[in-house]
């Protein structure tokens, strides 16, 4: 059974700060990792994809991926109000079926 | 920007009835998914599709469940017979490839809100 943990929050961040978002999984064959964004009764939306251990940076965020230790996270810096969402950790292996965590909720405090 | 759209947003029906669900993915995009969300709980792969056939399915995707490109635009999910435990969140993606660093990036439709009474 493929496995994506994540901590279901709630986090709480005032405006401002650094959110830290963290995601263990358990098929140490994935190849493509990725955070999703879900605001309330919507679809899932692509905040950034990692393939390679390292970090990423795309404006203010940065994922980090650690295959060794089968961990991925994501920063947010400057955590803005709109940035309150559901945040989900995919994982995709061989057949590229996306395996989904629970998801962590955040809250951007103003 | 290109997207991914679903029809119905919601679709109300009976326990027993058949529904289809409709997606129009990504133009270019030769790789399709169905996912299923029940209400408060983890997004769920139920089946992949290319070229035509089935690639990969779940175990939530069994009998009960079919899906169909019948043209060269739409991506169709059926459900035969519905039950009570299906309503969810159907959500519908797309990606350009297998394996291809951000190719193989899926992106989400809306989603349909299947509610069987």
């Amino acid at each position: 059974q493929k496995e994506v943990e994540q901590n279901s929050g709630p986090l709480s961040v005032p405006e401002g700060a650094i959110a830290s978002l963290n995601c263990t999984y358990s098929d140490r064959v994935s190849q493509s990792f990725f955070w999703y964004r879900q605001y309330s009764g919507k679809s899932p939306e692509l905040i950034m994809s990692i393939y390679s251990n390292g970090d990423k940076e795309d404006g203010r965020f940065t994922a980090q991926l650690n295959k060794a230790s089968q961990y991925v996270s994501l920063l947010i810096r400057d955590s803005q109000p709109s940035d309150s969402a559901t945040y989900l950790c995919a994982v995709s292996s061989g057949a590229n079926n996306l395996f989904f965590g629970t998801g962590t909720r955040l809250t951007v405090i103003p | 920007e290109p997207e991914v759209t679903q029809t119905p947003s919601h679709q109300v029906t009976q326990m027993g009835q058949e529904v289809i669900l409709r997606c129009v993915p990504i133009s270019n995009h030769l790789y399709f998914y169905w996912y299923r969300q029940i209400l408060g709980q983890k997004v769920e792969f139920l089946v992949s599709f290319y070229n035509n056939e089935i690639s990969e399915k779940s175990e939530i995707f069994d009998d009960q469940f079919s899906v169909e490109r019948p043209d060269g635009s739409n991506f169709t999910l059926k459900i035969r017979s519905t039950k009570l435990e299906d309503s969810a969140m159907y959500f519908c993606a797309s990606s350009e490839a297998l394996h291809t660093v951000s190719a193989d990036t899926q992106y989400f439709g809306p989603g349909t809100r299947l509610t069987v009474l």
